[in-house]
């Protein structure tokens, strides 16, 4: 799976648009971008995935750009709840391969 | 629909006892990981499962560590003579078959064990 790196940590006040930035510049044609996000100690928790197209579901929205070779998470109004480590991921959709967890991004919603 | 159910959610021994860790998949899910965190640290991949498979173990230490998902009942990490350094917590994660719609992996809360 390919590598990607993602900022260590970043703030963002209550109320506004978390943009979450993720480069994935070794993404292969079948490489979807998963992210998912871990609260404090608890279970990672699935949010979005995309392959080319923006995608948006009721958590947020992926934009990825046009090479494929980076991405942003929107969180369009941030709330203390986001506050969480989160995971850019990329891997093969056709299959049920394992996840590669990085480091991930520190998110830390600013009252 | 109930996710992913692990128990117990917290689990202490002893070095040199056994430990063994249990996860439900969610409904309709055939595919089982099991995934490690140590303490502040990342989360890292040790076995993929499928019904009466081990898919992939890449992840699994060498000795002491094993995990199956039998035909009937949960999947079972289990860990034999605990050291220390195995005090982590271990995540379960569930995606459904390979036609489905979808393959994400959703996850359970955790089992945390120490080892004391």
């Amino acid at each position: 799976d390919a590598k990607t790196t993602q900022p260590t940590s970043m703030d963002c006040a209550e109320g506004r648009a978390a943009n979450l930035p993720c480069n994935h510049s070794t993404i292969s044609g079948n490489e979807y971008v998963y992210w998912y996000r871990q609260i404090h100690s608890q279970g990672p928790q699935y949010i979005i995935h995309g392959l080319k197209n923006n995608e948006t579901n009721e958590m947020a929205s992926l934009i990825i750009t046009e090479d494929r070779k980076s991405s942003t998470l929107i969180l369009p109004h941030a709330t203390l709840r986001d506050t969480a480590v989160y995971y850019c991921i990329v891997r093969s959709y056709f299959g049920n391969e394992k996840l590669t967890f990085g480091t991930g991004t520190r998110l830390t919603i600013i009252p | 629909n109930a996710g992913v159910m692990q128990n117990p959610r917290h689990l202490v021994r002893r070095r040199g006892q056994e430990a063994r860790l249990r996860c439900s998949p969610m409904k309709g899910h055939s595919h089982v990981y099991w995934y490690r965190q140590l303490p502040e640290e990342g989360l890292k991949f040790m076995v993929y499962l499928q019904k009466e498979n081990i898919i992939d173990e890449s992840g699994m230490p060498k000795e002491r560590f094993s995990a199956e998902f039998p035909k009937e009942g949960p999947s079972i990490l289990r860990i034999q003579q605990v050291v220390r350094g195995d005090s982590a917590a271990y995540f379960c994660a569930s995606s459904p078959p390979r036609w489905a719609s979808y393959n994400e992996q959703f996850f359970g809360p955790g089992t945390r064990l120490t080892v004391l």
